[in-house]
């Protein structure tokens, strides 16, 4: 049963680097070709679609965040993870991690100072 | 800017059939927009339920259906269960692999 797993400190400063990390347990990250995605849901409000990387390496992301958005994989740790620069307010949400069908619970990240 | 756009709520009696809808502000959804469908409840991660149209996971029950119906996506529950109350929300893939999710659909089984 594949289990991910979202990490990362839950308060940012505002204008610093949300960074966070997805462990990938009872499953491999190279095994067959997936896409990996984040995606993100402020309080009370529906699903935004961050972006996703591909075991290739290969990125796709929101238009919207694009300019502030870094997305990689680490293969050999079964880890993706998601940077997001220069935060605001608008930024806080709970933070999923998903692959092939499979959720992370969520993480919330309040960007506050 | 791409508008997903679902039906705000809907309401469906025990037993009964509801059709979601997913339409995409640039026209017809095809099954070339792969249709996701996803099901969340109050304090709950989102669960995936279709993807690519009308493909199941293992774990998705079998009266949830997906298609493509007059130029949407659509999500189809037969014999509706109290427990499939909850958030319907689509995502729809376009041009560089970019996804969009609709706003969502609060289903009330009532």
């Amino acid at each position: 049963q594949v289990q991910l797993q979202e990490s990362g400190p839950g308060l940012v400063k505002p204008s610093q680097t949300l960074s966070l990390t997805c462990t990938v347990s009872g499953g491999s990250s190279s095994s067959g070709s997936y896409s990996w995605s984040w995606v993100r849901q402020p309080a009370g409000k529906g699903l935004e679609w961050i972006g996703r990387i591909y075991t290739s390496g290969s990125t796709s992301y929101n238009p919207s965040l694009k300019s502030r958005v870094t997305m990689s994989v680490d293969t050999s740790k079964n880890q993706f993870s998601l940077n997001l620069t220069s935060v605001t307010a608008a930024d806080t949400a709970v933070y999923y991690c998903a692959r092939g069908g499979y959720w992370g619970q969520g993480t919330l990240v309040t960007v506050s100072s | 800017q791409t508008v997903v756009t679902q039906e705000p709520s809907l309401t469906v009696s025990p037993g009964g059939t509801v059709t979601l809808t997913c339409a995409s502000s640039t026209g017809a959804v095809t099954s070339g927009y792969y249709p996701n469908w996803f099901q969340q409840k109050p304090g709950q991660a989102p669960r995936a339920l279709i993807y690519s149209t009308n493909n199941k996971h293992s774990w998705t029950p079998a009266r949830f259906s997906g298609s493509l119906l007059g130029g949407k996506a659509a999500l189809t529950l037969s014999g509706v269960q109290p427990e499939d109350e909850a958030e319907y929300y689509c995502l729809l893939y376009y041009g560089g692999g970019q996804g969009v999710f609709g706003g969502g659909t609060k289903l009330t089984v009532l």
